[in-house]
């Protein structure tokens, strides 16, 4: 079993929608929890950091982190078809070493 | 803006050949990571440095790869013979020294484009 899980999707929806995406998680010491985002034949790019437990709003763009549930969430908002890419959690325990463990991302797709 | 730059964007080889990619992290950036991802998943890291040290290769296949980072700024993967299975995005990131404090910019890894790999 993957330390990290999530689904692939593809995820279609509107514009407009609300979007929901998700990671659970199995070791209990990650404490810091990213959302990247990664359009085709690109690197990813940081789009929401978290520090243990709780939310996170930045513009259309929430992160809830539930550490008791070892769940994660990423909530758009008013999704455009800017936002049709992948989405990728990632997580760290120890700033330290500070290299992430990535779920698998799930394709979001944004229909105008 | 300041950016990860990697080289080549793009390599075609045949099986058991030898093939390299190059990365130059953002200046300053002490740490540097090689990553890859295969199509459909998420990038699964190779290699860690701090400066020239390797913080962290379990996972990177030693009998075929190889990486270096000789004067702690830019650095090299070596995958030699190539293998089918080595058929990926090869991703370089960087970040800087900063300390892991709550709050602070922590964990955020500035990634290059890529260089994607297919082997025949």
């Amino acid at each position: 079993q993957k330390e990290v899980e999530q689904d692939p999707g593809p995820l279609s929806v509107p514009e407009g929608a609300i979007v929901s995406l998700n990671c659970t998680y199995s070791n209990s010491a990650f404490q810091y929890f990213m959302w990247y985002r990664q359009y085709s034949r690109k690197g990813p790019e940081l789009l929401m950091y978290t520090y243990s437990s709780g939310n996170k709003e930045d513009g259309r763009f929430t992160a809830q982190v539930d550490k008791s549930s070892k769940y994660i969430s990423l909530f758009i908002r008013d999704s455009q078809p800017s936002d049709s890419a992948t989405y990728l959690c990632a997580m760290s325990a120890d700033t330290g070493r500070r290299a992430l463990t990535f779920g698998s991302g799930t394709r979001l797709q944004v229909q105008p | 803006e300041a950016e990860v730059a990697q080289s080549p964007r793009y390599k075609i080889t045949e099986k058991s050949q030898a093939v390299a990619f190059w990365c130059d992290p953002i200046s300053g950036h002490a740490t540097l990571y090689w990553y890859r991802q295969i199509l459909g998943q998420g990038p699964e890291l190779l290699v860690q440095f701090q400066d020239e040290s390797v913080v962290d290769d379990s996972q990177l296949p030693k009998d075929r790869f190889s990486a270096e980072r000789l004067k702690g700024v830019d650095s090299t993967l070596k995958i030699q013979p190539a293998e089918l299975g080595d058929s990926a995005m090869y991703l370089c990131a960087s970040s800087s020294r900063l300390a892991g404090l709550a709050g602070a910019n922590t964990g955020e890894l500035f990634f290059g484009e890529g260089s994607r790999l297919t082997v025949l």
